[in-house]
């Protein structure tokens, strides 16, 4: 089944704990981003990445890092989160054959709770 | 820049009403493309539409309708004879691939199907 997943899709931590939140796709894309929910905020978006090693800033990218050392993997890392980044992530990936932005398929998101 | 507003935060209307989602966007580009995703209360993001600058032509697909006027950088949704289950986040997307891979989200519509 073609799919993003997540993990966890639950975490509450504390503040400057490191945690990593994985995020992988089994459907060979090449587009992957991270985004956070927040409400009255909608979606914003953390990094993006067209491919392997390659990643970019989106709009909200502080406290935050990423990497893409194979396709089907983007993890989102928080160095030394802050309670300013409980937030609801999604990952999401989509495919950028016949051009760019195609659908985005996105994971069942992970509920961050820094306290 | 990028922007994408939704006006309508939250919407309330009985079954069986149609209803009309407003989305207006900011580009600086002549090549863009333009989505709408369905956030239902189980939070899943569910895509339901992509449309590009150069075609302009209105899509049905079953109930819901979309209306693209670039004359007036808008891209409304309707949904026709609503139904409980169409209650969801609505959100509007736009990308612009000739300027930055960025995806840009607008805050959403939360709409309320009232039996």
């Amino acid at each position: 089944e073609a799919q993003v997943t997540q993990n966890p899709r639950y975490l509450i931590t504390v503040t400057g704990k490191k945690l990593t939140v994985t995020c992988s796709q089994n459907m060979n894309h090449e587009y992957m981003s991270w985004y956070r929910q927040d409400p009255g905020l909608g979606l914003r978006q953390i990094y993006y990445s067209m491919n392997v090693e390659v990643t970019d800033k989106g709009d909200v990218p502080e406290g935050y890092k990423v990497s893409r050392k194979e396709k089907r993997n983007f993890p989102l890392i928080l160095e030394s989160p802050s309670p300013n980044q409980t937030s609801l992530y999604f990952c999401a990936s989509s495919s950028t054959s016949g051009g760019l932005n195609n659908e985005q398929f996105f994971g069942p998101g992970t509920r961050l709770t820094v306290l | 820049a990028q922007k994408v507003t939704q006006a309508q935060t939250e919407i309330s209307v009985v079954e069986k009403e149609d209803v009309t989602l407003d989305c207006v966007y900011e580009t600086r580009d002549t090549t863009y493309y333009l989505f709408w995703y369905k956030q239902p209360p189980s939070g899943e993001l569910v895509f339901l539409i992509r449309r590009n600058s150069f075609d302009e032509q209105n899509e049905i697909s079953g109930r819901y309708s979309w209306n693209f006027q670039k004359s007036t950088s808008s891209f409304n949704f309707t949904i026709t004879a609503s139904q409980v289950v169409d209650s969801a986040v609505y959100f509007c997307a736009l990308s612009e691939p000739d300027r930055d891979d960025k995806i840009i989200f607008g805050k959403g519509t939360r709409l309320h199907i009232l039996p």
